[in-house]
């Protein structure tokens, strides 16, 4: 199956600080999407960003699928931006998800 | 916006005994999925689902697991006789066109 690889494990930012979360991946894929899990456990699905670059306020995401890895950014943290990124993807577009193991993100004040 | 749902947000059940998770998908998306997370581990493939058959499983999803889609609307994951090691966030996911949504989760917890 497809290996997904996530860095850095862990990120501590102080609030107001940039960040770039990577996903690696080893295979071609069709569909990617960066998810942030709150501390209730729910994953919120932030982009579906199989090629190309997304923006969504302070967050923007960029796939270089020929090169097999996207990037999260995260423009001025803020506490709410504590918590869990994973990144999964999929090798047909309604395939299975494999996921990776996460970027447990820590900002604080 | 359309969301998945799913109920209950928590059970606690005994090992041994038949669990049902619900999951109720956007109404016009066709590919269903279940995906569980054991606590501190990333999310894990089970199952998906199209035109009423399981179109892949993975080696987790064995004799014990079981899908159904009742009607035109639920989604279910039955377990038929818990062992502690189910206990997980149980994620359902539909797809349309190729983005996942996915539900809030059901917290299973197996004593």
């Amino acid at each position: 199956g497809i290996q997904v690889e996530q860095s850095p494990p862990d990120l501590i930012l102080q609030e107001g600080a940039n960040s770039t979360l990577r996903c690696n991946f080893s295979d071609s894929v069709n569909n990617l999407q960066w998810f942030h899990q709150n501390p209730w456990g729910q994953l919120i699905n932030l982009f579906y960003i199989p090629s190309g670059t997304k923006q969504n306020g302070r967050l923007s995401a960029t796939t270089v699928a020929t090169e097999r890895y996207s990037l999260l950014y995260i423009s001025s943290s803020q506490t709410t931006d504590s918590g869990v990124y994973f990144c999964a993807v999929a090798f047909d577009s309604w395939g299975k998800f494999q996921f990776g193991a996460g970027t447990q993100v820590v900002v604080t004040p | 916006e359309p969301e998945v749902t799913q109920t209950p947000s928590h059970q606690v059940t005994q090992m041994g005994q038949e669990v049902i998770l619900r999951c109720v998908p956007i109404s016009n998306h066709l590919y269903f999925y279940w995906y569980r997370q054991i606590l501190g581990q990333k999310v894990e493939f089970l199952v998906s689902f199209y035109n009423n058959e399981i179109s892949e499983k993975s080696e987790i999803f064995d004799d014990q697991f079981s899908v159904e889609r009742p009607d035109g609307s639920n989604f279910t994951l039955k377990i038929r006789s818990t062992k502690l090691e189910d206990s997980a966030m149980y994620f359902c996911a539909s797809s349309g066109k190729g983005e996942q949504f996915f539900g809030p989760g059901t917290r299973l917890t197996v004593l």
